[in-house]
Order: C-alpha cells, then sequence, then structure tokens
C-alpha cells in the first residue's frame, strides 16, 4: 500500500461530458503529480503541484485543469471529453518539491469515454 | 527534453540476472535517473534511483556510465514476480516554477520463465 488514494477507481461517461478525479497524497508529503497512462502513449506526465502551488507542467491538455487544496489533496478536472481520453489516470505523491524524488503512486482511475 | 528509450520486452528463466538499458541521451546536468516498477492493474512502484556510478539497494543495482547517456537496471536472480513492466524516469531539473518535465520511457515488458 503506497498510502496515495485516488477515487474512484472506474469512471464511465460520454463524449462532451466533464469528471473530477480526486488524489490523496501520503501523509506528510507535499507534492502531488498527475499522469495519463494509455497503451499508445505509455506514462505522460499532465502536472505537479507542491503545497498548492503549481509546480511544474507537462503534456496537460489546456481542457484539463487541476488543482491542490490546503488540506493537499487535489483533484484533476477534464472537460469537454472525447474518445481519446479514455487512459488510466495516475496520482502521485512525493515530499519534496523536485520531480525526481521517489514518487509514491496510487493505483489509478480507470477513465472509459462512451 | 530528455527523452529516454528502452527495449519494449524480454525474457528472462528463473534465477537468472537481467539487465534492462534505457538510453537518455539529452540527459541534463542536474537530472537524476529512477526506474520503476508496475504489475498490472497497479501504480508504478519506486525501485532505484541514482545519478552516476553505481547504486544498489536490497532489490536491484543502478549502472551509469561516466557520461551519463544511458543506464542499466540490474535485477539478480529474477524470479516468476518479477514479471512487469519497468520504466525509466529522467527528471529534469528544476530552474524555476513550471519549467521542467518528467520523462518516462514506455518501459520495458519483462518475462520471467519458470
Amino acid at each position: 500500500d503506497s498510502g496515495v488514494t485516488q477515487t474512484p477507481k472506474h469512471l464511465i461517461t460520454a463524449t462532451g461530458q466533464r469528471v473530477t478525479l480526486r488524489c490523496s497524497p501520503r501523509s506528510g508529503d507535499l507534492s502531488v503529480y498527475w499522469y495519463q497512462q494509455s497503451l499508445d502513449q505509455g506514462l505522460q506526465f499532465l502536472i505537479q503541484y507542491y503545497n498548492g502551488e503549481e509546480r511544474a507542467k507537462g503534456n496537460i491538455l489546456e481542457r484539463f485543469s487541476a488543482q491542490q487544496f490546503p488540506d493537499l489533496h487535489s483533484e484533476l478536472n477534464l472537460s469537454s471529453l472525447e474518445l481519446g481520453d479514455s487512459a488510466l489516470y495516475f496520482c502521485a505523491s512525493s515530499a519534496g518539491d523536485r520531480g525526481y524524488q521517489p514518487q509514491h503512486f496510487g493505483d489509478g482511475t480507470r477513465l472509459s469515454i462512451l | 527534453l530528455a527523452k529516454t528509450t528502452q527495449p519494449i520486452s524480454m525474457d528472462s528463466y528463473e534465477g537468472q540476472e537481467v539487465n534492462i538499458t534505457c538510453s537518455h541521451n539529452n540527459i541534463a546536468t542536474n537530472d537524476y535517473i529512477t526506474w520503476y516498477q508496475q504489475f498490472p492493474s497497479q501504480g508504478p512502484r519506486f525501485i532505484i534511483q541514482g545519478y552516476k556510478t553505481k547504486v544498489t539497494n536490497e532489490v536491484a543495482s543502478l549502472f551509469i556510465p561516466a557520461d551519463r547517456k544511458s543506464s542499466t537496471l540490474s535485477l539478480p536472480r529474477v524470479s516468476l514476480s518479477d514479471t512487469a513492466v519497468y520504466y525509466c524516469l529522467v527528471g529534469e531539473g528544476a530552474s524555476g516554477a513550471g519549467s521542467y518535465q518528467l520523462t518516462f520511457g514506455k518501459g520495458t515488458k519483462l518475462s520471467v520463465i519458470p
């Protein structure tokens, strides 16, 4: 058990809709990272927050946004969903603000767009 | 942007030593190299991290040559439970908020044969 909790585990929705994925980091960790994993693209870094502030941004679409709240949990918002957004979305956490530090991953949210 | 390249798959018999190499030609001076293991339907799990030369822990060794353009993960005496996907991650040095990337390779699927 990594200590990182992601909800929901599965999400099924339709094109054009909006969803919110939630992540609670491991106790004591201040950084939260979001990743997208699809079969053809591998593990893609989306965005990192550290102690409530955006720290680094990867290949995150403009239709996607994230935030980290004062209690350090984070939410990833995906809007105007397309079929290609179907993927596993992982959240990870680490103690510090540097991305190379060991990250602890949750078990992901599987998003299916119909 | 440091791009990483790994073999897509490898097979090994139980009890053998397995070496998985990752190429990262554009690695930056302050980048670290981290390896993760991922089982189906689970998030990646941290294995080992290094900057240069050799690092060893209870599960693996990491060899990094002087030019740091590649790295090799060594798993001693693999067992069936080591069957998983192994990812190499190069973390680009942060030079300010929002200015760095985390680049995962597409992973190497290791199959351990009895």
